[in-house]
């Protein structure tokens, strides 16, 4: 059974800094792997979608990476802003079933 | 539409009454999925329907929860009885077809009371 997990739980920075989320799931046979952001009583953002063929992906100060073989993705953020501040997550699709299973998310507060 | 439209945005209902959850998906898009989330965790998968047919309904918790999707569009998520457990936020998503990623509606954040 796929289990994903997310690390830190939370996280509180200032304003500038470089962050890495960390993502890992328990099944390597995955089809992609999905970052969203929630922002407080809202639903989710897609922000970058890795194929199972693929080793990262970037969108602007974001960068995600996926280690298949040992079970792992990190979202990379630069220079982090406060506009930043929502709970990240991640998701993993695996080859026999169309669902995504999600991480419980990383809640970010980033202050100025 | 643009993007994936739920509604009601919030539903408060007493305990043992029905409710209905209505999802609009993107347009075109042949993948439509529901999952549920309670505070603090990630969403949980209840179903998905390729077309008008539920592919996989391996996450609705119980017989009291069914979801249908007539003419591959719009898709309602039905709760008969309703219990205090159900409160939680249910998120619709879309997807042109499956290997795509997802976009998610708002959610509904249903109460019961």
């Amino acid at each position: 059974k796929q289990e994903v997990t997310q690390i830190p739980a939370a996280l509180s920075v200032p304003e500038g800094e470089n962050l890495v989320l960390n993502c890992s799931f328990t099944d390597s046979a995955i089809y992609n792997l999905q970052w969203f952001r929630q922002d407080p009583g809202k639903g989710l953002t897609s922000l970058l979608l890795i194929q199972s063929s693929q080793r990262e992906q970037t969108s602007g100060r974001l960068n995600a990476s996926l280690d298949k073989s040992s079970g792992r993705s990190t979202l990379y953020i630069a220079a982090s802003q406060p506009g930043d501040s929502a709970t990240y997550l991640c998701a993993v699709r695996t080859y026999n079933t169309d669902k995504l299973i999600f991480g419980t998310g990383t809640r970010l507060q980033v202050f100025p | 539409g643009a993007g994936v439209s739920q509604t009601p945005s919030n539903k408060v209902t007493e305990k043992g009454k029905y409710v209905e959850l209505r999802c609009d998906p993107i347009s075109g898009h042949t993948a439509l999925y529901w999952y549920r989330q309670s505070l603090g965790q990630g969403p949980e998968f209840l179903i998905y329907f390729q077309g008008t047919g539920a592919a996989d309904d391996s996450g609705l918790p119980n017989d009291r929860f069914f979801a249908v999707r007539p003419e591959g569009s719009v898709s309602t998520l039905k709760i008969q009885r309703t219990e205090r457990g159900d409160s939680a936020v249910y998120l619709c998503a879309s997807s042109p077809d499956q290997g795509y990623g997802y976009t998610f509606g708002s959610g509904t954040r249903l109460t019961v009371v």
